[in-house]
This record gives structure tokens, C-alpha cells and sequence, in this order.
């Protein structure tokens, strides 16, 4: 069974663009979570998506955004990027209820966003 | 509201030393408690979880944890490590039966094993 699959793995980006990160669940997974990674601030929750709807949003400004297809694919957003958006992006999906229910959660290898 | 403290950022052990990783929470709710480890440039991966039931939680490569209402702990053991676990290990914690759940991990301990 295929993991949890993030594309792109890495990339570069300057002051001020936006970027589309993509991630392709665990087969039979609704639940999709995305996390941000940094030295500084460590691992923080970013938003959950379950059957295509936002569940949860962790607390980051209205600049990172992200959407669930109705093959649970998801895709998350950030525009107008700043220095401090530089980061490792994990997406993770779960089965079941997700995080409701304490169902593992399986992390993909994360995208390593650079905004210089 | 959760929070979820690991009070070693590192900790360094000998190969085939026992080795304890602390994590406390705190929390309105009842909990889920998680352990995760992180390998170098790579994601992370589920050591163990405690979602009710036996306190003494047994996870892969040996680790188990326990939990510990009183203290509000979920602390990680492993009896001989190997440098095979050099990695840096996340407790987290999400609520119980919350649909708008959403899981908070410590900032984390980078176990450092050595020979």
C-alpha cells in the first residue's frame, strides 16, 4: 500500500509569491492533516480537511490556505510568502474519523519550502 | 486547551543504556497521547499511542510508555537503546471525541546515542 506522497519535495521561492504544496493521502484515508515544521517553533498543526470540509485550523494567518478533492487529495496555499514561511511542510493522512478518533496518523516526507 | 511539554530538548545516551524521554501535558478533556520519531529528512513515524485501557503502552523497536493520569505524564522508556535510534522523538496529544479535534506536539527530544 503506497504511503502518504508530498510533491514538491523541494523548492525555492521569493519574497512576496505564492506556492501550492500537493499531497496524496494513504488510499481509503478522508482524513488529511498539514503541519509546519521549524527550528524555531517546532512542529505546529496547520489545518485538518475530512470528506472535502476544514475541520480545524491551527493558529496561522489567512495566508495559508488549502483544499481536500473528492479523492481526498489535498492541496495547501500560501501566499504572499515570507523569510519566515521557510519550512518543512508535512501533509499526514488518517483513516477512520481522523484526528477526532485517535487514529494513527501517517506523515508523508514532507516538502521543503526556501523563501528567499 | 492542550499543551504538551517535552523538558529535555536532548539527551545523550550510551549504546545499550536504558534511556527515559519525558513528556507532560495539560488538558481540560480527556486525551489520545501519542509518541512519534522523526529519522533525519524524513517524516514521522508512530512509536506508540495510548487511547485507553492498560496504562503501560508497548510501541515498535522496543519502546513503550505509560501513562499517568495523576502526574498527567506519557514518558518513554526503552531498556537498550541502539544507534539505530538516533532520532528526534515527539510526544503529541489530541482531544477525545472532539470533531473540531486537532493534535499538539512538544517541541520535541533529540536522542543522541553513543558508542
Amino acid at each position: 500500500k503506497a504511503g502518504v506522497t508530498q510533491t514538491p519535495r523541494y523548492l525555492i521561492k521569493t519574497r512576496g509569491q505564492q506556492v501550492t504544496l500537493s499531497c496524496s493521502p494513504i488510499s481509503g484515508h478522508r482524513s488529511v492533516s498539514w503541519y509546519q515544521q521549524t527550528p524555531g517553533q517546532g512542529l505546529q498543526f496547520l489545518f485538518e480537511y475530512f470528506s472535502e470540509t476544514q475541520r480545524n485550523k491551527g493558529n496561522f494567518p489567512g495566508r495559508f490556505s488549502g483544499r481536500q478533492f473528492s479523492n481526498s487529495r489535498s492541496e495547501m496555499n500560501v501566499s504572499t510568502l515570507e523569510l519566515g514561511d521557510s519550512a518543512l511542510y508535512l501533509c499526514a493522512s488518517s483513516s477512520g474519523e481522523g484526528l477526532a478518533s485517535g487514529n494513527t496518523i501517517y506523515f508523508g516526507e514532507g516538502s521543503w519550502l526556501t523563501v528567499v | 486547551a492542550q499543551s504538551v511539554t517535552q523538558l529535555d530538548s536532548q539527551v545523550p545516551v550510551f549504546e545499550e543504556a536504558p534511556v527515559e524521554l519525558r513528556c507532560n501535558y495539560s488538558s481540560s478533556v480527556s486525551v489520545y497521547l501519542f509518541w512519534y520519531v522523526q529519522y533525519p529528512n524524513q517524516g514521522l513515524q508512530l512509536l506508540l499511542k495510548y487511547l485507553s485501557g492498560s496504562t503501560l503502552v508497548k510501541g515498535i523497536n522496543g519502546f513503550e510508555a505509560e501513562f499517568n493520569k495523576s502526574q498527567t505524564s506519557f514518558h518513554l522508556r526503552k531498556p537498550s537503546v541502539h544507534i539505530s535510534d538516533t532520532a528526534e522523538y515527539f510526544c503529541a496529544v489530541s482531544a477525545l471525541y472532539s470533531s473540531a479535534s486537532k493534535i499538539i506536539f512538544g517541541s520535541g527530544t533529540r536522542l543522541s546515542i553513543r558508542p
